[in-house]
């Protein structure tokens, strides 16, 4: 069974400065990647997906998938107070299908002014 | 991007006592989920459906019933709530493509007493 986890769990950084999440999974077949994001009481909001090995980048996040090692980056370029939330890594494909998604426990991020 | 209503917001039931969680989606997607969201645990999937009246267990169905008697709506069932199926419910849809996307709606707090 497909096994995600996410660290750190929580990361504080100050406005501007690079933010960097980490997510292994277990399954090296899977083939279907995501990052979403959550504010405190909301929905998820999807930021990037990623298909294939390298990068993806939408807007101010980027991720880095190398399949080989099993993980799944999340890099957030100059973050400001308003991506204060949970991010979270979902992982589908594989031995699971691609309709089951499996997600890591979140890491909190915290954006000081 | 797809539109997700889940009704209601909040939920106060009695253990014992029936409660459904519905969720409409106005985009014509295929494919509909229900997880739960528990600290320490992250989502995980209850139930999932492939089109009008497809249900299908996810990874955690036990105490619950899913219902999609049309491709717009799907329903989350405890007939008899229990205290520890106190948790945030969220509903998703996606279009059913080996490369969905899922989209969330906001989710509903359900608290049993």
């Amino acid at each position: 069974q497909q096994k995600v986890q996410q660290s750190p769990e929580s990361l504080t950084v100050s406005e501007g400065a690079m933010a960097s999440l980490n997510c292994t999974f277990s399954d090296r077949s899977s083939d279907n990647f995501r990052w979403y994001r959550q504010h405190s009481g909301k929905g998820l909001e999807v930021l990037v997906s990623i298909f294939s090995d390298g990068e993806k980048e939408e807007g101010s996040f980027t991720a880095h998938l190398n399949r080989a090692s099993l993980h799944v980056f999340l890099h957030i370029r100059e973050p400001q107070p308003s991506d204060s939330a949970l991010y979270l890594c979902a992982v589908s494909g594989g031995d699971s299908g691609y309709n089951k998604l499996t997600f890591g426990k979140g890491t909190v991020l915290l954006v000081s002014p | 991007e797809a539109a997700v209503t889940q009704s209601p917001r909040n939920k106060v039931a009695v253990t014992g006592g029936k409660v459904t969680l519905s969720c409409n989606q106005t985009n014509n997607h295929n494919n509909m989920y229900w997880y739960r969201q528990d600290t320490g645990h992250g989502l995980r999937l209850i139930h999932y459906s492939y089109g009008a009246g497809s249900t299908e267990k996810g990874d955690i169905p036990d105490g619950y019933k899913a219902s999609r008697p049309s491709q717009e709506n799907f329903s989350l069932i405890l007939e008899l709530a229990t205290p520890s199926q106190t948790s945030v419910y969220f509903c998703a849809s996606g279009k059913g493509t080996s490369a969905e996307t899922l989209y969330f709606g906001s989710g509903t707090r359900l608290t049993v007493l």
